[in-house]
């Protein structure tokens, strides 16, 4: 089971920030929070990831609260290629036990970016 | 660019054939790549991971039989849907582990499309 909560859909207006929120309340200490989307019959896009520190790249902000139960991705100005389904993806590493490491995908959140 | 490739993007076979999906890992050695299905509206969901030089590891629930891996070279796992029925017709994603740098990110691959008549 998908150890994340997402809303399941939010609206932004082209051109402003779009915050999307993830809950992970379960989240082990060396356990990553990483962001994927999904663009209509493509498959899942890497966008972000972060363990404890808030990260930016090119496409991205991840902040993530200081005591790890949440986080926020934010695309600074949003566009109308921005519209796609968000997964909060917290990455569960089996290794130690001898399993291996997966994404476990939960519903995620359906951003629409309006003109 | 893309750094997980899958082939074919899309196929139609007929009922009880069997069908082979390439994912192939473009500049780097991926010693791990999942395989995912995905029906229309619904979350991806984790089939099996394929590791290079063993068995693949099937989630529950998903016929090993069935749903043939393989993970024969560093940069490429391969899928075969045996005796394809029309239920199995279904968006086929993969992903690879790509083990440089903070995290050893997971890329996926664009999907294929597999419709049986």
């Amino acid at each position: 089971d998908a150890k994340t909560t997402q809303p399941t859909s939010m609206d932004c207006a082209e051109g402003r920030a779009a915050n999307l929120p993830c809950n992970h309340s379960t989240i082990s200490g060396n356990e990553y929070v990483y962001w994927y989307r999904q663009i209509h019959s493509q498959g899942p896009q890497y966008i972000i990831h972060g363990l404890k520190n808030n990260e930016t790249n090119e496409m991205a902000s991840l902040i993530i609260t200081e005591d790890r139960k949440s986080s926020t991705l934010i695309l600074p100005h949003a566009t109308l290629r921005d519209t796609a389904v968000y997964y909060c993806i917290v990455r569960v590493d089996y290794r130690t036990q001898g399993g291996s490491e997966k994404l476990v995908f939960g519903k995620g959140t359906k951003l629409t970016v309006n003109p | 660019g893309a750094v997980v490739s899958q082939h074919p993007s899309w196929v139609i076979c007929k009922s009880g054939t069997s069908v082979k999906i390439e994912c192939r890992s473009l500049d780097f050695q991926a010693t791990t790549m999942f395989w995912y299905r995905q029906f229309p509206k619904q979350s991806l969901m984790l089939m099996a991971t394929s590791n290079e030089g063993s068995k693949a590891t099937y989630e529950q629930g998903v016929e090993k039989d069935k749903f043939l891996i393989n993970h024969a070279s560093l940069t490429l796992s391969t899928l075969t849907v045996t005796s394809a029925h029309p239920e199995d017709s279904s968006f086929y994603i993969c992903s690879a582990r790509r083990p440089t740098g903070y995290g050893n990110t997971i890329y996926f691959g664009e999907g294929s499309w597999l419709t049986v008549v």
